[in-house]
């Protein structure tokens, strides 16, 4: 099964732009039709925040459509989420994971926490 | 956006215990329906997708069933390992949307 590792800054500043990066190892990044971006909030519920097919097409969750976009690289096997304007609201633990036939998400990536402070 | 809401958000229960655990959708969602184990600190682990189906290494304690808008868990003998939080996602439409989560806790 594929392999996924989130990759980034764990500091950004209010205001400023959070990227991410997913890499994709021990397969293809074709694999899986859908690649998806989930959040983690202390104290709060798993969040969507959207998804992007192997060609680029993206779905966004609408709460944050205006901030974000995610970009894929499929000859360097990987996938990115950029989040911009941030605030305190958008500290959480960001994972990446692969999207099933029926929506479901599998694998995941082990997470990487995102911390927006000054 | 479809609401999902999981009852109990906890729940204490001792090994050997069977336990139940719900998940209930604003709209039918057919069968688009799927469980989530997250220990703290890991990444969420996908246990049932599709309301019953099973995913590969799962121990069989584990099932799930529903239709429509309500839905459950059930581990039929709970294992040291299996205290975590349980969510709840629909994949019926974007935005995908989780349960709140139930924390399963060692009485």
């Amino acid at each position: 099964q594929v392999q996924l590792q989130e990759s980034g800054p764990g500091l950004v500043r209010p205001s400023g732009t959070l990227s991410l990066t997913c890499a994709v190892s021990d397969g293809s990044i074709s694999s899986s039709d859908w690649w998806t971006w989930v959040r983690h909030a202390p104290g709060k519920g798993l969040e969507w925040i959207g998804e992007i097919y192997h060609s680029g097409r993206t779905n966004y969750n609408p709460s944050l459509k205006s901030r974000v976009s995610m970009s894929v690289d499929n000859s360097k096997n990987q996938f990115s989420l950029k989040l911009n304007s941030v605030t305190a609201a958008d500290t959480a633990v960001y994972f990446c994971a692969g999207v099933g036939p029926k929506g479901w998400f599998d694998p995941w990536g082990q997470g990487t926490l995102v911390t927006v402070s000054s | 956006d479809i609401q999902m809401t999981q009852s109990p958000s906890s729940l204490s229960a001792s090994v050997g215990d069977r336990v139940t655990i719900t998940c209930r959708a604003s709209q039918s969602i057919t069968g688009y329906l799927n469980w989530y184990q997250q220990k703290p600190g890991k990444a969420p682990k996908l246990l049932i997708y599709a309301v019953s189906g099973l995913q590969s290494g799962v121990p069989s304690r584990f099932s799930g069933s529903g239709s429509g808008t309500d839905f459950t868990l059930t581990i039929s003998s709970l294992q040291p390992e299996d205290f975590a939080t349980y969510s709840c996602q629909q994949s019926y439409s974007t935005p995908y949307t989780f349960g709140q989560g139930t924390k399963l806790e060692i009485k």
